[in-house]
């Protein structure tokens, strides 16, 4: 079966650091982009970014880009997304998800990984 | 960026009825870059349709994707109570963008 485990919730405090983690599994991990999307509780998807583990190529969303640092380990076939220094305002789900092999679009989603800061 | 908005913002429908979810974009997009996505309460997006009117596997018939251009929309021919929940499209281009989504509930 493909699919996509995220690590669990986590709670940090403003300015702490975090690194949550996507596993991909039952297809060639190496070979598909992962993308990771923001949703801040009862609003939309926003897309963060995306990675190809392949070579680590990365593309970022212009409001992401300079706040996350998405990386991957082909050995773990495993995706994170990373904070140096988390706000309030990163209160949210994160979702990773695969591009699809034979269409442009994610096909495969993970679980979801909440993230709440809090003083 | 393009922009993608989606209406009405929410649907009230009544099990049995049609749904027509519309989702335009400030410009153009290619047909093969614009997906939808079925969220349920407390789950995960799913694909339903890619390339606009493509339905991704286990997807049943009564999904249905079209239109071109900036203009897209994604039918639902008679709901059923699983279908209640939020659509969400997306252009997958060189910078992905979703819709601010179009949630169907029950009237």
């Amino acid at each position: 079966e493909v699919q996509l485990v995220q690590s669990g919730a986590e709670v940090k405090k403003p300015g702490e650091s975090l690194k949550i983690s996507c596993k991909g599994s039952g297809y060639s991990f190496s070979n598909c982009w992962v993308g990771w999307v923001r949703q801040v509780p009862g609003k939309g998807l926003e897309w963060m970014g995306n990675i190809y583990p392949g070579d680590s190529q990365t593309s970022y969303s212009s409001s992401f880009g300079g706040h996350v640092t998405i990386s991957a380990d082909e050995s773990l076939s495993t995706a994170y997304l990373q904070w140096s220094s988390l706000d309030a305002s990163d209160t949210a789900m994160y979702y990773c998800a695969r591009r699809g092999t034979s269409m442009i679009a994610f096909d495969i989603w993970g679980q979801g990984t909440l993230v709440t800061v809090s003083s | 960026e393009i922009v993608l908005t989606q209406s009405p913002g929410t649907l009230f429908l009544s099990p049995g009825e049609r749904a027509t979810l519309s989702c335009r974009a400030s410009q153009r997009v290619g047909s093969s870059y614009l997906h939808w996505y079925q969220q349920k309460r407390g789950q995960a997006p799913r694909l339903l349709i890619y390339a606009t009117s493509s339905r991704a596997t286990g997807i049943p018939d009564r999904f249905s994707g079209s239109g071109s251009g900036t203009d897209f929309t994604l039918t639902i021919s008679r709901l059923e109570p699983e279908d209640f929940a939020v659509y969400h499209c997306q252009h997958y281009g060189v910078s992905l963008t979703f819709g601010g989504g179009t949630q169907v509930e029950i009237k």
